[in-house]
């Protein structure tokens, strides 16, 4: 089973705090990716990556910024975490061609 | 652009009858379709792709490219069929390996 492994389930971070929320996989997909789930929006790509040091933006990339330094590893970074950026995040990893896999979920709360 | 539409944000049902969750797409390429669901405090997960054309849990889908639809359907729903659902778009040219979601239709099976 491929497994793709969120960090943290649950994380309450101050506003103004930088955030890191960290994802690893262990089945050597290329592509790497971070959503934002929110009721009624559905989900929203921020990062995604398609190779170690690469990086493209989604569709809501502001205030946010991301690191694959190593295949397995995509972090998301918030600069400077806003009340506006609390939502459920969620990576997932690919191979090309292929369907996606989801991690658990982070639930960051800012305040 | 390409573009993911699920009419209904929320679907009731009653155990046994049948339930169709709706999806259309905009898209000028060769469309690969999903359909992803999200139990209560699981991970999302894939429930089928089109070009299987397999039935997941007695849901099937049918491409239907005349009307750029993607409808989930299962003649008898269950309770346990209760979750969210998420019709996904991808596009299977080109080096775009993103997944483009619909918003989501929370599906609730009534005993």
């Amino acid at each position: 089973d491929v497994k793709v492994t969120q960090s943290s389930r649950y994380l309450v971070k101050r506003t103004g705090e930088k955030v890191f929320l960290e994802c690893v996989q262990d089945m050597d997909h290329e592509n790497m990716f971070w959503y934002r789930q929110d009721p009624g929006l559905g989900l929203r790509l921020i990062y995604f990556s398609y190779d170690v040091k690469m990086k493209e933006k989604g569709d809501i990339p502001e205030g946010y910024s991301v690191s694959r330094e190593k295949k397995e590893r995509f972090s998301l970074i918030l600069e400077s975490a806003s009340t506006n950026q609390t939502s459920m995040y969620l990576c997932a990893s690919s191979r090309r061609g292929v369907g996606y896999t989801f991690g658990s979920g982070t639930r960051l709360t800012v305040v | 652009a390409q573009r993911v539409t699920q009419p209904e944000k929320l679907l009731s049902v009653f155990k046994g009858a049948p339930v169709e969750l709706k999806c259309n797409y905009s898209y000028s390429g060769s469309p690969e379709l999903f359909w992803y669901v999200q139990y209560s405090r699981q991970r999302l997960q894939l429930l089928l792709r089109h070009i299987s054309r397999e039935s997941i849990k007695g849901f099937t889908a049918d491409l239907n490219k005349g009307e750029t639809s993607f409808h989930l359907k299962k003649p008898f729903a269950q309770e346990e069929d209760s979750a969210m659902y998420y019709c996904a778009l991808f596009n299977s040219g080109g080096s775009n390996y993103k997944l483009t979601f619909g918003k989501g239709t929370l599906l609730t099976v009534n005993p």
